[in-house]
């Protein structure tokens, strides 16, 4: 079965500073997705960035990017130019089978 | 475009008792899934339904159930509560079910007392 490993439960960053969270994943598959969820205190959850894993590229979405190393399991978010409203709950996710197996999530405070 | 929508936000009930969710997609969204996010076990897959037929179940006991009606919309069921079946309950919808990502509801929050 596939699961998903975040190791950090909580993070914090300073607004403007850049910061990143770990998630490593185990497969035998070799074609799925994988998928970062952030989930604010209003509860709902919002895709934050999602890679495809035929794509050598690493996926972008503005101050978002990740770090994606298919051999090492390994499918790391980058968060530069911290802003408050970043302050949530996140998520990685893999997707198998038509369900999304999900990490522990990762608790990300941002100072001001 | 509308969101997922799911009613209601909050729902009080006893031991014993059976409740019913509701989940309403995405317009153009065929696909539902249902997850069970609770602070012990975290995000848990309940059940996904594509077409009015159920497609994809989780490790959840019978009580756990649900259908999908010929709009997409889908209801979840709990019978016979435990108080265990505490939890946000997330639902989540998808134009198909190949790469396009899941787009989720606000959730709905079932207390069992």
């Amino acid at each position: 079965a596939q699961t998903v490993t975040q190791s950090q439960p909580e993070m914090s960053v300073q607004e403007a500073e850049t910061v990143t969270l770990s998630c490593t994943y185990d497969t035998s598959e070799s074609d799925y997705y994988l998928f970062w969820y952030k989930q604010p205190p209003s509860r709902q959850m919002i895709l934050v960035i999602r890679q495809e894993a035929y794509k050598q590229q690493n996926a972008t979405e503005n101050r978002f990017s990740v770090n994606f190393q298919k051999a090492a399991k390994s499918f790391s978010l980058k968060i530069s130019d911290s802003q408050l409203g970043d302050a949530a709950m996140y998520f990685c996710a893999y997707r198998s089978a038509n369900k999304l197996v999900f990490g522990a999530g990762t608790i990300l405070r941002v100072k001001s | 475009k509308a969101g997922v929508t799911q009613t209601p936000r909050y729902l009080i009930k006893t031991r014993g008792q059976q409740v019913t969710l509701s989940c309403s997609p995405i317009s153009g969204h065929r696909s539902v899934s249902w997850y069970q996010q609770t602070p012990g076990q975290g995000l848990q897959f309940l059940f996904e339904y594509f077409s009015e037929t159920q497609r994809n179940k989780g490790n959840f006991p019978g009580r756990f159930s649900g259908r999908q009606f010929s709009n997409s919309r889908s209801e979840m069921n709990v019978s016979t509560l435990e108080l265990g079946d505490s939890a946000l309950y997330l639902c989540a919808s998808r134009k198909d079910r190949g790469p396009s990502p899941l787009h989720f509801g606000n959730g709905t929050r079932l207390t069992v007392t």
